[in-house]
């Protein structure tokens, strides 16, 4: 099954703009890259997710690269509530397995 | 709606005992899934299914057991208890649709085995 690997931490000031790498060099074709993020003692909520082509919602923005192996989560302007720990994650579809990486925490300076 | 939801919060277990991790959603999602995190750990998947009276082992399914009679509840069972299985447990439901759809987390159960 394909990996993805994410930094363990990263810190960003708030209102600026954050990105979150992630990499998945061994994606299959009809693998989606999700994004979730958890905050403290909470369930994991859902970001955003993509194919092929960059994805924006009202929480964030993802920018997937043309060979895929490779994408960045970017919170346009992050707040003290985006502090969490975010994972980029794979569906594969011929499981019907979300495959899950260690994930970055994400601190935010006041 | 509820969304999903998970009884009991919090569990205490001394090694050997069984019990029931209850998992129910109200969003007529036909895929359910239970997870488990360890301290400074993503999540890794138990269990998953996609649809009533289907069911199937994910990364960890070692010492747990699934059914899924209804599309509604999805119960996670514990045979005997071990003291490796304390973690936090974490069910989730989304569609199906390609498997694209976004997954619901539920609150999950803080479980701690003696």
């Amino acid at each position: 099954d394909a990996k993805t690997t994410q930094p363990n931490s990263m810190e960003s000031n708030e209102e600026e703009p954050v990105h979150l790498p992630c990499n998945h060099s061994t994606i299959s074709g009809t693998d989606y890259i999700h994004w979730y993020r958890q905050l403290p003692s909470q369930g994991p909520e859902y970001v955003i997710h993509g194919l092929t082509s960059n994805v924006n919602n009202r929480m964030a923005s993802l920018a997937i690269a043309e060979d895929r192996k490779s994408s960045t989560l970017i919170l346009h302007r992050a707040t003290l509530r985006d502090a969490a720990v975010y994972y980029c994650i794979l569906s594969a579809l011929s499981n019907y397995q979300l495959i899950w990486g260690a994930g970055t925490k994400l601190i935010i300076k006041p | 709606n509820a969304g999903v939801t998970q009884t009991p919060k919090f569990q205490v277990l001394k090694t050997g005992q069984s019990m029931t991790l209850q998992c129910a959603q109200d969003m007529n999602h036909e895929y359910m899934s239970w997870y488990r995190q360890d301290p400074g750990m993503g999540l890794r998947l138990i269990h998953y299914s996609v649809g009533a009276g289907i069911t199937d082992q994910g990364e960890v399914p070692n010492g747990y057991n699934v059914s899924r009679s209804t599309t509604e509840d999805f119960p996670l069972r514990l045979l005997s208890a071990a003291p490796s299985q304390t973690s936090v447990y974490f069910c989730a439901s989304g569609g199906l649709a390609g498997f694209t759809d976004t997954q619901y987390f539920g609150p999950g159960t803080r479980l701690t085995v003696l």
